[in-house]
Order: C-alpha cells, then structure tokens, then sequence
C-alpha cells in the first residue's frame, strides 16, 4: 500500500526552464509535506516543506503547492540549473504524532537538467 | 560539524551472517531513524527512537534490531542476513523542538547479501 506516490521516475528539462515534480497521497490523516533531494553516494537534504493549512511555499526557485481536495503537492523550480540534476522525494507525516517525525516516502523522481 | 555519521559505508555479508551498522550524531537530537532504500521504491522506516532507552519498530522491522542507550548512538543490528536484506541504509536524526519533520540524514551504507 504506497500512501505517497510519485508516478514520474524520471523527468528531463532544458536549463533555464521550469521544473514540475508531482506526488500524490492517499492518507487524508497527512498534513505535512515535505520535499527532500538526493544525489549519488549522499543521504538525502531537506528541500522545502509545507503544512496543510498553506497551499503555497515559496523558498527562492522553489514552490511547493498543495492541493488538500486533490490529494496532491508538486515542486516547481524555476529557473531549473544544471546543479539541480538529482532525485527528489516527497515525503509526508501527520504532526498530531507525537512520537518524532515519521515520514512516508514516495519512489523519487530523477530530475536531470541539460545545460 | 560532522552530523549524522554512519559506518560502514560499504559491506558484503553471507547468508546467515550478523552485523551491525553504526550511527552517531552530533547535533543532540532526541529523534533518530532507520530507513532503507530500495532500487524504484523510494525510503522504508525499519525503526526509529524518541530518546535514549525508547525504541519502536518501523514500516518493514523484520530481521532487525536497534538499540538507544545513548542520545548520540543508535546501531542497527542485522541477525541471520538474507538476500532480501540487500539495500542501501540511511540514518537520521531529527529535532524533538521545533517538530518541523525535517531529517538529517547520513551518507548511506550500501549492504550486499550473498
């Protein structure tokens, strides 16, 4: 039972342009978003974040919409950079849990940016 | 600031073989985690720890065990490896204040079973 998906394993963009990641879930018990990024032989970085009683985030080049009735966020980055060629992953948690910050992670998406 | 460390960063074990991974942190977070990754299936919690003594089982526990009998260390212990238990293993480690669900992650130990 995948609670958080991301359907697209991979997603090629031009530099410069814009980059749209989605990721749906299931468990209407979530209300904590969060985008985390990996590279090769690295753990993986906490990106942006956002709460279900936002539907925007903004952090410099990247935004995170959430859409609570579509059950769906999506990571734009504009404008996309060579550096940001990576896997992202959405994450997700209910902040009523006390007991630490247990995410569910989706699959992760291959961003590659060409120059 | 060295963070979350993790070691070894690469092993291979036989069928039948024990092991434990290590992890230490150096940020003073009460919060640690296990997770494993599998090719296509993004990040599993295997365990994780609220604090020093407390401990409770993941999404996917099975064939593990940890312990916390410090705020900095929490070791994964593998018993009887199995081919099923080739991944790459993450650590982490989180704030208990503020609860903002950000993880900090080591660089990863990367386990073959043969």
């Amino acid at each position: 039972d995948q609670q958080v998906k991301q359907n697209s394993p991979s997603l090629s963009v031009q530099e410069g342009r814009i980059s749209i990641l989605n990721c749906d879930y299931t468990n209407s018990m979530f209300d904590y978003f969060l985008w985390y990024k990996k590279y090769p032989a690295e753990g993986p970085t906490f990106l942006i974040s956002i709460s279900s009683i936002k539907d925007k985030n903004e952090d410099g080049r990247f935004t995170v919409f959430l859409n609570k009735s579509a059950k769906h966020l999506s990571l734009h980055i504009v404008p996309s950079q060579p550096g940001d060629s990576a896997v992202y992953f959405c994450a997700a948690s209910s902040r009523w849990e006390t007991s630490g910050s247990r995410l569910t992670f989706g699959e992760g998406t291959q961003l590659t940016v060409n120059p | 600031n060295a963070g979350v460390t993790q070691t070894p960063k690469f092993r291979i074990l036989k069928i039948g073989q024990s092991m434990t991974l290590q992890c230490a942190q150096d940020m003073n977070h009460n919060y640690m985690y296990w997770y494993r990754q599998d090719p296509g299936m993004g990040l599993k919690l295997i365990y994780y720890s609220v604090g020093a003594g407390i401990t409770d089982k993941g999404e996917v526990p099975n064939g593990y065990n940890v312990s916390r009998s410090t705020t900095e260390d929490f070791p994964l212990r593998l018993e009887l490896a199995a081919p099923s238990q080739t991944s790459v293993y993450f650590c982490a480690s989180s704030r208990q204040v503020p609860n903002t669900g950000e993880l900090f992650f080591g660089e990863g130990s990367r386990l073959t079973v043969l």
